[in-house]
């Protein structure tokens, strides 16, 4: 079976700029995750979807961050405006209904803020 | 409240040699937990997982962990080291009900030195 897909793999932009990630999960996987991993650290998680709603945003930046998943399917991070601190990798992953415990990971877009 | 502590940000062992990686976890519910891998400008792969049933948990590549509950620990180890086995490994919890989410510790680099 095909693996979660994130597009870009890289993206460089200035501060202040907007920039949006996309994430296509394993077909059939209700849950769907955002993950931020700075250079050096473990990934954090930055919001968690149960279909096409929220089940965990507390650790998002809502003045800056904001992520949609329309139809239960696709997801888009967007970041708007970017600060310096943003340049991470953020990583996509899924898990399903029948084992909610095992995530499968994308293979990550690279953010650098300049 | 859920976290992870890995000792050891790099670890160095000769080719042959026994692999110890550390992890100790807090949790104030029954923990699932995870070791995870990660090869350059890769995602992360699931190693093996402890989901509550045997305390000795088996892997892929030969990997294997102990879930100790009197230590708060699940170490994650391998008789013999080879080269291929040069990666980032982390280790992660999830509680054993609700919130699904994976909190990860902060990474500890593998060196495998011929």
């Amino acid at each position: 079976e095909a693996g979660v897909a994130q597009s870009p793999r890289y993206k460089i932009i200035e501060k202040r700029q907007s920039v949006a990630f996309w994430c296509n999960p394993i077909s059939g996987h209700a849950t769907l995750y955002w993950y931020q991993q700075i250079l050096g650290q473990g990934p954090k998680l930055l919001i968690q979807f149960q279909n096409n709603g929220v089940v965990d945003d507390s650790q998002l930046p809502k003045d800056r961050f904001s992520a949609e998943r329309l139809k239960g399917v696709d997801s888009t991070l967007k970041i708007q405006p970017a600060k310096l601190e943003d340049s991470a990798v953020y990583l996509c992953a899924s898990s399903s209904q029948t084992d909610t415990y095992e995530q499968y990971f994308g293979p990550g877009t690279r953010l650098t803020v300049t | 409240a859920q976290s992870v502590t890995q000792l050891g940000s790099h670890v160095s062992v000769s080719e042959g040699a026994l692999v110890l990686l550390r992890c100790n976890y807090s949790s104030s519910v029954p923990p699932y937990l995870f070791w995870y891998v990660q090869y350059p400008n890769q995602g992360l792969q699931l190693l093996l997982k402890y989901t509550s049933a045997a305390t000795l948990v088996k892997g892929i590549n030969g990997f294997e962990a102990e879930f100790k509950k009197s230590e708060t620990s699940f170490h994650l180890t391998k008789p013999s080291a080879h080269m291929s086995d040069a990666a980032e490994y982390f280790c992660a919890v999830s509680a054993f009900t609700g919130r699904r989410a994976l909190t990860f510790g902060s990474g500890t680099r593998l060196q495998v030195q011929p």
